[in-house]
């Protein structure tokens, strides 16, 4: 399977702990993003990289949010000090500048947060 | 804003027939589209997209229609398979920007 990939698929842990989950997207893609889901919800951004620079970051990615893609090609989203509300699922996404008519991102199958 | 929480617009229909899902999407700026599928504890996935200066693109058993001057979008599916029960998303994009900004989703339900 090339698709991109997550890891873990499920993470259960308690208040003020830190979590990483991370994120190895399709080989020949640049662009790499993180989207968090909330029962019910679509996805939400929270950050992108193009290589190994981050370039943008939502509002929702508050300080105890911290993504890296050191070599530019997978990525790590950790969360310090977990609360109840950081429970969700973490989606990567990925896409290749240039590739299809638009900004084609394909997702990953995602980490389900359950912070007790 | 509206919280949808668990309660999705619901489609159902029975296998076979034609679905057809909407979307109102919120920025006159958007230019490029995007459906994705998403079954329960999987990640979305691409169906289709279509750019703004298209106004109807089709792939195999989908079409996107597009409707700028009223901000509107449906996904239309053909022969309908019980494979096909999921939730729905519309995406809109602008050029240049890297953010996927997601619409409520539908669950379809297509009953045998």
């Amino acid at each position: 399977d090339t698709g991109v990939s997550q890891d873990p698929r499920h993470k259960i842990t308690k208040r003020g702990q830190n979590v990483t989950f991370r994120c190895d997207p399709i080989s020949e893609h640049n662009r790499l993003y993180w989207y968090r889901q909330t029962l019910g919800q679509g996805p939400e951004f929270l950050t992108y990289f193009q290589n190994e620079a981050q370039l943008e970051k939502s509002r929702l990615l508050s300080d105890r949010f911290s993504a890296e893609r050191p070599k530019g090609s997978f990525s790590t989203l950790e969360i310090q000090r977990t609360e109840q509300g950081d429970s969700a699922m973490y989606l990567c996404a990925s896409s290749s500048k240039g590739q299809g008519i638009g900004n084609e991102q394909f997702f990953g199958p995602g980490t389900r947060l359950t912070v007790l | 804003g509206e919280s949808v929480g668990l309660h999705l617009p619901t489609l159902s229909v029975q296998e076979g027939d034609n679905s057809i899902i909407n979307c109102a999407y919120s920025n006159s700026a958007s230019d490029y589209f995007i459906w994705y599928k998403q079954e329960s504890g999987k990640g979305p996935q691409f169906i289709i997209d279509i750019r703004s200066n298209m106004d109807k693109r089709q792939g195999q058993r989908v079409t996107v229609l597009l409707n700028k001057t009223v901000k509107h979008l449906s996904l239309q599916i053909a022969a309908t398979q019980p494979g096909d029960s999921a939730v729905y998303f519309c995406a809109e994009n602008i050029s240049g920007y890297s953010t996927l900004t997601f619409g409520k989703g539908t669950m379809l339900l297509v009953s045998p």
